[in-house]
């Protein structure tokens, strides 16, 4: 898990705070990536960026926003959050977008929204 | 549409035995396929790939999981069963054709190793 960091390793906030999750990678990779896991549910694709442009953004509400400010670092910011929102974040990497490349996870954030 | 479909919730084996974890999929092209492990309170760890080639493919840890296209299946196999292997697994694919970049996932099985 050396390979992808994320901080922090858990989360408590409420409604009206505002967070940011931190995602770096040292492999070297182009590619980066937000998921949420809930409990049940198949993990869930939230943004993706290439080369720090972003490429995909599936119907993520506007209370998250992310970041790449460069191709090692991907952040993820929050603000007034709900409840439903609680769940384990995890960014990935890869060395590109192209489907036959390998993505590989970090550790994850578990976020609890009181 | 892409999709993943784990039959099984949950899978016990007893120390020693050969395990199974059962997946299909649903791809319009061709399917790229994927088997990850996530331990308590950690992020997915790859074990495998199918791009093309072999249908079956040997990855870490001793599993092994086979391709094949007509039952569309991609069922990740180990023959004999550590306890360390308790887990929980999940099976992805990705669409090599449509270019999107989403991995669908199932929703995982657990596997429990009985000593």
């Amino acid at each position: 898990e050396t390979g992808v960091t994320q901080t922090p390793r858990h989360l408590v906030m409420g409604m009206t705070n505002k967070k940011s999750l931190k995602c770096e990678q040292h492999l070297g990779h182009n590619a980066m990536y937000w998921y949420k896991q809930s409990a049940k549910k198949p993990l869930e694709l939230m943004f993706v960026y290439s080369l720090e442009e972003r490429v995909e953004n599936n119907s993520v509400p506007s209370r998250f926003s992310p970041e790449c400010p460069n191709s090692s670092h991907l952040f993820l910011h929050l603000h007034t959050l709900q409840p439903e929102d609680s769940a384990l974040y995890l960014c990935a990497s890869s060395p590109g977008t192209a489907p036959s490349y390998t993505q590989y996870f970090g550790p994850g954030t578990r976020l609890t929204v009181l | 549409a892409q999709s993943v479909a784990q039959p099984e919730d949950q899978v016990n084996v007893a120390e020693g035995n050969p395990l199974t974890v059962k997946c299909t999929y649903s791809v319009s092209g061709n399917p790229y396929l994927f088997w990850y492990v996530q331990y308590p309170n950690r992020g997915l760890q790859f074990l495998l790939k199918y791009i093309t080639g072999d249908n079956l493919v040997k990855g870490s840890y001793g599993f092994e999981a086979e391709f094949n296209k007509s039952q569309t299946s991609f069922h990740l196999k180990k023959p004999s069963a550590l306890v360390s292997d308790s887990a929980l697994y999940f099976c992805a694919v990705r669409d090599g054709q449509t270019g999107a970049n989403n991995l669908f996932f199932g929703t995982g099985t657990r596997l429990t190793v009985i000593p």
